[in-house]
């Protein structure tokens, strides 16, 4: 199973809801990774979990509260979103931070996000 | 600052004939490369890569070359098919982290 799967592939939200974005693999990658995409520009690296720890928080506004509960699962928490947060949100997974170079990420398909 | 970039935001080709994606990068502690194809509406698929240690990496039709001193690589694509029309970013890590700094991406339409 080399595959990334993300859930929902869509969602549409008001600014006042809460929502997750959930992420799995089952490739027995231990680094996993929340990136944003807006449209016509390349993805942007948000967060990094190493071993089920957050390694990398690219200073991401507070309203975005990623969760690793195992080494397969990533969520990304959503509140009190701003319509400028609309983007296309990937996961991505690689085997190991530690490893030496060698080291592809995997990506999802994306959940495309919109805030009204 | 972008680090990477990719100066051609599109590219058309004739089915059969070479595609040649480039990409520049500014960071000299970058040391691997890796090339990712996007269709609409999936994510990123890894293509190809490349050490900072060598100068070409073949795969198939995919062939990546690596210009250090000029901090540049290019992939090229041959024969190139229909199916390979998407979106194709060129990436690069360094350092410690695993982190990926992405170019803008290259669209490139191969014509039958």
């Amino acid at each position: 199973d080399t595959e990334v799967t993300q859930t929902p592939k869509h969602l549409v939200m008001g600014m006042t809801n809460k929502k997750s974005l959930k992420c799995e693999q089952h490739m027995g990658h231990r680094a996993m990774y929340w990136y944003k995409q807006k449209a016509k520009k390349p993805p942007e690296l948000m967060f990094v979990y190493s071993y089920e720890k957050l390694s990398i928080n690219e200073s991401v506004p507070s309203r975005f509260s990623p969760e690793c509960p195992n080494s397969s699962l990533l969520n990304l928490h959503l509140h009190a979103l701003q319509p400028e947060d609309s983007a296309l949100y990937l996961c991505a997974s690689s085997q190991d931070l530690a490893l030496e170079i060698y080291n592809e990420q995997f990506f999802g398909p994306g959940t495309r996000l919109t805030v009204l | 600052d972008q680090q990477v970039k990719q100066n051609s935001p599109s590219l058309s080709v004739q089915e059969g004939r070479i595609s040649i994606l480039n990409c520049d990068y500014t960071n000299s502690m970058f040391d691997y490369f890796l090339w990712y194809k996007k269709y609409p509406a999936e994510g990123p698929t890894f293509l190809i890569s490349i050490s900072s240690i060598k100068d070409k990496n073949e795969d198939g039709r995919f062939t990546v070359f690596l210009n250090k001193s000029a901090k540049h690589l290019s992939l090229h694509i041959v024969p190139s098919q229909p199916g390979d029309s998407a979106v194709y970013f060129c990436a690069a890590k360094g350092g410690a982290t695993n982190k990926l700094i992405f170019g803008t991406g290259t669209l490139l339409a191969v014509q039958p």
